[in-house]
């Protein structure tokens, strides 16, 4: 089993359409969650931390269930220019900044 | 006022050619690490270097050595490079060695071995 594992997608979703992403992690001791950004040929870029109780930023939505060692991404209202790759990030407990990244989820958001 | 620079950010050479990248950060950063980002689009943690110190090694072929000259740089040097080390290598920073904080990127470097 994948430590990190994502549906690679694409999602393909018009303008305005709400869509999740989920990831489940394999390693239960660790305790630090990510969603980061990739753009095409671009390097990848912090979307936003995911913390116990759930948090969100804007249109963006992140929920953590320990339990089942699963984290999810809800976009909002999409727009063009969230097309991109979207990275689950988990770090690897006790390996100092040691962050292991899911292959992705591409969306592709159509006008 | 780059944060995270890489240079070159496009790199051709033949196989069993020796090769370095150079990686500088003006973040103020005590932590940097080098990724490489395959075909398949994994990315994967290579070296971790806090304050000049390695502090992760993941299992990189020893043709592999990173070197820190001081802590706003990183650079990575790669002996008789193969087919396979076609990539993108990835540098990035994160103010402590702690895997909460964010990590800062840099624009990679697209390796080709022909």
């Amino acid at each position: 089993r994948k430590e990190v594992e994502q549906d690679p997608g694409p999602f393909n979703v018009p303008e305005g359409a709400t869509v999740a992403f989920n990831c489940t992690y394999s390693n239960s001791a660790s305790q630090s969650f990510f969603w980061y950004r990739q753009d095409c040929r671009k390097e990848p870029k912090l979307l936003m931390s995911v913390y116990s109780s759930g948090n969100e930023d804007g249109r963006f939505t992140a929920q953590l269930n320990r339990a089942s060692q699963y984290i999810s991404l809800l976009i909002r209202d999409s727009k063009l220019s969230d097309s991109a790759t979207y990275l689950c990030v988990v770090n690897r407990r006790g390996s100092q900044g040691n962050l292991i990244f899911g292959k992705g989820t591409k969306l592709s958001v159509k006008p | 006022d780059t944060a995270v620079s890489q240079t070159p950010k496009y790199l051709v050479t033949q196989m069993g050619n020796d090769k370095s990248i150079k990686c500088e950060q003006n973040l103020g950063h005590d932590t940097m690490y080098w990724y490489k980002q395959d075909s398949k689009k994994f990315l994967k943690i290579m070296f971790s270097y806090n304050n000049k110190e390695l502090i992760i090694n993941e299992t990189v072929p020893n043709r592999f050595s990173p070197k820190s000259p001081d802590k706003a740089h990183l650079n990575l040097h790669i002996n008789s490079l193969e087919l396979g080390d076609s990539a993108v290598y990835f540098c990035a920073s994160s103010p402590r060695t702690s895997g909460t904080y964010e990590q800062y990127f840099g624009p990679g470097t697209r390796l080709t071995v022909t």
